[in-house]
């Protein structure tokens, strides 16, 4: 079992319906990180969070460190938004490296 | 600014041949990290340096694989021997010290073909 896991793997919208992806991880961590990959294959950091709630713009990331899960908020998806989302865990064990979960791929319809 | 640059943007080798894959950090950055992303797959951590030195080289996947750093700044990663299933894109990324703070600002990817 993948230490970070994520769901769905998959996902479709129409353009202006809010978006939600999960990331569950089974181990202590430092800290989670939120990519985005897009379609050229370019990777942006969104969100680094230990703890709470973190906006920017239409995108809000939470974590509950109690129960090891962080989700990813779009709000009125834009089709502009499709790429692939990805999160990683910094481990407590080993602060030196990330583990990755293997990405939500959107798609935002118009 | 100046973001994270990575030369070549795209390697074909034949099976066997090494290859040496460059990373230019953001000037001021003392965290350099590289990872890999196989066809259809995640990415996977290869290894971290702090300044020139790298703490972990436990995600190389075996010693065909090594990677320096010089002057605190650009990076080499050098696959030997080359095997079909180096094939992939290979990351940089680096951030203004280590990983438990800071954000990391990834570069373009070298895309590896080995034939």
């Amino acid at each position: 079992k993948n230490e970070v896991e994520q769901s769905p793997q998959n996902l479709t919208a129409q353009e202006g319906e809010f978006i939600t992806i999960n990331c569950s991880y089974s181990v202590g961590i430092s800290a989670l990180h939120w990519l985005q990959q897009h379609p050229g294959g370019g990777i942006v950091s969104l969100f680094m969070l230990s703890s709470g709630k973190k906006k920017h713009g239409r995108l809000i990331a939470t974590i509950n460190i109690q129960e090891k899960h962080s989700s990813l908020h779009i709000t009125a998806s834009h089709p502009r938004d499709s790429a692939v989302y990805i999160c990683a865990a910094l481990p407590s064990y080993n602060t030196d490296k990330l583990i990755f979960g293997t990405g939500t791929r959107l798609q935002v319809f118009p | 600014g100046a973001g994270v640059s990575q030369s070549p943007s795209n390697k074909v080798t034949e099976k066997g041949k090494d290859v040496e894959l460059r990373c230019d950090p953001i000037s001021g950055h003392t965290a350099l990290y590289w990872y890999r992303q196989s066809l259809g797959q995640g990415l996977e951590f290869l290894i971290y340096f702090q300044g020139n030195s790298a703490p972990d080289k436990s995600g190389l996947p075996s010693d065909r694989f090594s990677a320096e750093r010089t002057g605190g700044s650009v990076s080499t990663l050098t696959i030997q021997r080359t095997q079909q299933e180096d094939s992939a894109v290979y990351l940089c990324a680096s951030s203004p010290q280590g990983p438990q703070t800071y954000e990391q600002y990834f570069g373009p990817g070298t895309r590896l073909t080995v034939t």
